[in-house]
């Protein structure tokens, strides 16, 4: 079983507002991915690290949303101005090894943006 | 270009009975496979994995896949499912570039008890 902790696992924004949530990966995965997975079960790849380091990052990642992995703290992902849209789970993987190796997910943080 | 099909969006079966769920891959290179599964309210977890060798990985809970690269598919068996199987099953493609991880929509899979 995984052992990725995601926190809050719930977290209601209002529009324009901003929203954090926080990734603690298994020990030792030096890899972390955050996805968005809507409510049609489509996943969209947001951001990964390896090693605090970005991989990674799809456009819209660079426009509202921020990450990161700083050494020694979770990482976490922040949406600056929440939009009605943004509202879906919000998953973090690790992965042991190199970003195409097996992912460890996290429960989630379930987003509704009102 | 490169996608995970999995054609059947909700699969309802009888507890006992033997299960598969499909998934199609488009691929040009070699693809990394797996089968993750999400219970409610849960993330995902994951059931088996394929790289290369033996086309048939065994995973957890009596799960298995076999993988076809004439069929481009990776297609998921159990001989007898129970009803704590319930759940949605997502088929996931991935290759060298670890940017291009690709989900399949997920199966929806619902055992009567």
């Amino acid at each position: 079983n995984s052992k990725v902790i995601q926190t809050p696992r719930y977290l209601v924004k209002g529009q324009g507002q901003k929203a954090k949530m926080r990734c603690i990966p298994e020990k030792g995965h030096p890899v972390v991915f955050w996805y968005q997975q809507n409510k049609n079960n489509e996943f969209k790849f947001l951001i990964n690290f390896q090693n605090q380091e970005v991989l990674q990052q799809i456009d819209m990642t660079e426009k509202r949303f921020s990450a990161e992995c700083p050494s020694n703290s979770p990482c976490s992902l922040e949406i600056q101005s929440s939009e009605a849209g943004d509202s879906a789970l919000y998953l973090c993987a690790s992965s042991p090894d190199s970003p195409q190796d097996t992912q460890y997910f996290g429960p989630g943080t379930r987003l509704l943006v009102l | 270009a490169q996608s995970v099909t999995q054609p059947d969006a909700r699969v309802t079966v009888s507890e006992g009975a033997s299960l598969q769920l499909r998934c199609k891959y488009s691929y040009s290179g070699t693809p990394y496979l797996f089968w993750y599964v999400q219970y409610p309210r849960q993330g995902l977890q994951l059931l088996l994995k394929y790289y290369s060798g033996d086309p048939v990985v065994q995973g957890v809970n009596g799960f298995e896949a076999e993988f076809s690269k004439s069929n481009s598919s990776f297609h998921l068996r159990k001989a007898s499912v129970h009803w704590s199987d319930s759940a949605v099953y997502f088929c996931v493609l991935s290759g060298p570039n670890a940017y291009k991880v690709i989900f399949g929509k997920g199966t929806h899979l619902h055992v009567l008890p």
